[in-house]
This record gives C-alpha cells, structure tokens and sequence, in this order.
C-alpha cells in the first residue's frame, strides 16, 4: 500500500519562506517514470496545481508561481521538498502532495496517490 | 498558460440521472486530460486519465471522451456516492485544474 503524507508549519507569517515536505513509502522515486507533485486549494476554492518533479530529476512548475517555488527530491529517504519564498494571505491553502506511480498514469502525469493534505495559512 | 474551464459550475441532480460535465482547454493538449473526484475535507480521487482511460476500481458508470480541446465526463447513472466535486487537469504543460462542478443532489 502507497501512503504519502505531507508536514510543515500550520502558521506563517508575510514575506516569510515555506517549507513543506512530502514523505511517502510503498514507492521509490528511483523507479523510472515515477513523479511526486504539489497542489494546493485555498479554503472554499478550486485545485491550484503547482510543481511536479521526477525520478530522473526533471521539473515542472506552474508559469503564474515559477519564481516562487522550488522543487527537490531525497530519492533515498522518499521524500520529496517544496519551497514557496514571500508567502502571502492569499497563499493560505491546504496543500497536497500527489504521487503518480501506474506506469500508463504516470507518463501522462496524472496523480493516482493522494495524501491528506496539511492546513497552511499566512497571518501576522 | 493553459487556461481549462469547466461548465457548469454546479448542477443539480437525481439518483439515476444521467450527468455530463464538460471542459474546455485553452489550447490543443492532445490526451493530457485528467478527471478527479473530490468529496468535502477529503483529498481528491483519481477517475478518469488520458482522456478516457478508467483508473482501476473506478465505477464503470464513469467516463470519459474528447479530443483536442474539449472533452467530457459523463456518469451514466447517479448513485448516491457520486455527490461531490469534480475536476479536470491537463498535465500536456506543467498542469492546471479547472474550477470545479459541484453536483448536488436535486
């Protein structure tokens, strides 16, 4: 069974950097195709979907936030990085990390493996 | 960017109704097309990917069609556990979901 499960802070504060960390098992980011991604979803609004990464490496972000997000991966530990620099009030979200481990799902980069999501928000 | 827009935004309906969602890119994103289930305070859940390929032990009642453009969700017959929200993605350039359709019970 694949289980994921994101942790961070629940509270941060403008301008401040968020860090947020998916740790999963029952898959490996060494398994060729295999990508780990993040989306997140303001209270009462739709998905925002915002960076994936790959077992080989290879990166995606949304064009509206690229400046702001950095992806990285720990292959070895199953863990995969997002960062999101100068948070703001309207980045108060629940965010998912979402894993896309089928071989016919992963290379069309859906996610099949949800996890279940942790609360951020953004106050002074 | 890809912009996906989704109709309607809600839509009221009734065990054993037939019910379609549409959604629209904003550019042609081949078979890059995706749909999700979500249901209140849960994480989303995988259908429909590719376009039209059902995920393994998803309701055959769930289906998917379209090309290019514009493709469809369809739910042949309601069932009381189909009451959520829906999305779609496309994962043809980094990703983007539409705004949801909410189907709530008439």
């Amino acid at each position: 069974q694949i289980t994921l499960k994101e942790s961070g802070p629940t509270l941060v504060k403008p301008t401040q950097t968020l860090t947020l960390t998916c740790s999963f098992s029952g898959s490996s980011l060494s398994t060729s195709g295999v990508g780990v991604g993040w989306i997140r979803q303001p209270p009462g609004k739709p998905l925002e979907w915002l960076a994936l990464i790959f077992w080989d490496d290879d990166r995606r972000y949304s064009p509206s936030l690229k400046g702001r997000l950095t992806i990285t991966k720990d292959s070895s530990k199953n863990q995969v990085v997002l960062t999101m620099t100068n948070m703001a009030p309207e980045d108060t979200a629940t965010y998912y990390c979402a894993l896309n481990v089928d071989p016919g799902i992963a290379l069309l980069e859906a996610f099949d493996v949800w996890g279940q999501g942790t609360m951020v928000t953004v106050s002074s | 960017d890809i912009q996906m827009t989704q109709s309607p935004s809600s839509l009221s309906a009734s065990v054993g109704d037939r019910v379609i969602i549409t959604c629209r890119a904003s550019q042609n994103i081949g078979t890059y097309l995706h749909w999700y289930q979500q249901k209140p305070g849960r994480a989303p859940n995988l259908l429909i990917y590719g376009v039209s390929k059902l995920k393994s032990g998803v309701p055959s009642r769930f289906s998917g069609s379209g090309s290019g453009t514009d493709f469809t969700l369809t739910i042949s017959s309601l069932q009381p556990e189909d009451f959520a929200t829906y999305y779609c993605q496309q994962s043809h350039t980094a990703g983007t979901f539409g705004q949801g359709t909410k189907v709530e019970m008439k």
